[in-house]
């Protein structure tokens, strides 16, 4: 089982479309980042947070980190076909192991 | 720019070779990681390192060793490859701290065939 469960594991949608994917866990993050990955590429960091509550906005991005510091939401407005690929978060505990959730494939049709 | 290079985007190996994955980091930081994703499986950490010449074992540590000579260079290292460990390999680094970003290389698709 995973440390930390993302959901839907699979999303399609209409360019244009909102859409919100999340990130849960039994257990208290000291903080925790998102990343985009292509295909045939390496994971691209696109926030860091740390403060239970807070909220980080990155253009069309919306990132809530949950106030226990246990969940997270990235949310996306007005989705475009650039933003297709796999998002995931991962979480760091103990404030050096980092754990990896399996992913949200999105796919963004024109 | 932090980066993170990994030696080979693409290799293709024959079950029973040695395999050599190297990972080199140009920002000092302490911490390297080497990864395996699969589909449905997300990223499994091997092994990795928080300063030169220590190695923890991560969660799936059979059938790899690592080697930290250098602060900048974590190299992954399979003593007989075999068909199972045909994966997507992604090494990272890390500084110390709490807030701190965790950097990846471009990952090596390795077949063994």
């Amino acid at each position: 089982t995973q440390l930390l469960e993302q959901s839907p594991q699979f999303l399609s949608i209409q360019e244009g479309e909102n859409l919100t994917v999340y990130c849960n866990s039994s257990s208290v993050f000291s903080s925790l980042q998102w990343y985009r990955q292509e295909p045939g590429e390496g994971p691209v960091l696109l926030v860091t947070v740390v403060t239970g509550g807070e909220v980080k906005k990155l253009k069309r991005l919306t990132f809530q980190f949950g106030d226990a510091r246990k969940d997270s939401s990235l949310h996306i407005t007005a989705a475009q076909t650039g933003d297709t690929g796999l998002y995931l978060c991962a979480g760091l505990y103990n404030n050096n192991d980092m754990r990896f959730g399996a992913g949200t494939r999105l796919t963004v049709k024109p | 720019d932090v980066k993170v290079t990994q030696s080979s985007r693409y290799l293709v190996k024959r079950t029973g070779e040695k395999v050599f994955l190297e990972c080199v980091q140009d920002m000092d930081h302490e911490n390297m990681f080497w990864y395996r994703q699969d589909p449905g499986l997300g990223l499994r950490l091997i092994y990795f390192s928080y300063d030169v010449k220590m190695k923890e074992k991560g969660d799936i540590p059979e059938g790899y060793s690592v080697s930290r000579e250098k602060k900048e260079r974590f190299s992954l290292i399979l003593e007989s490859a075999s068909t199972n460990q045909t994966s997507m390999y992604l090494c990272a680094s890390r500084p110390e701290g709490r807030g701190e970003t965790q950097y990846f290389g471009p990952g090596t698709r390795l077949l063994v065939l």
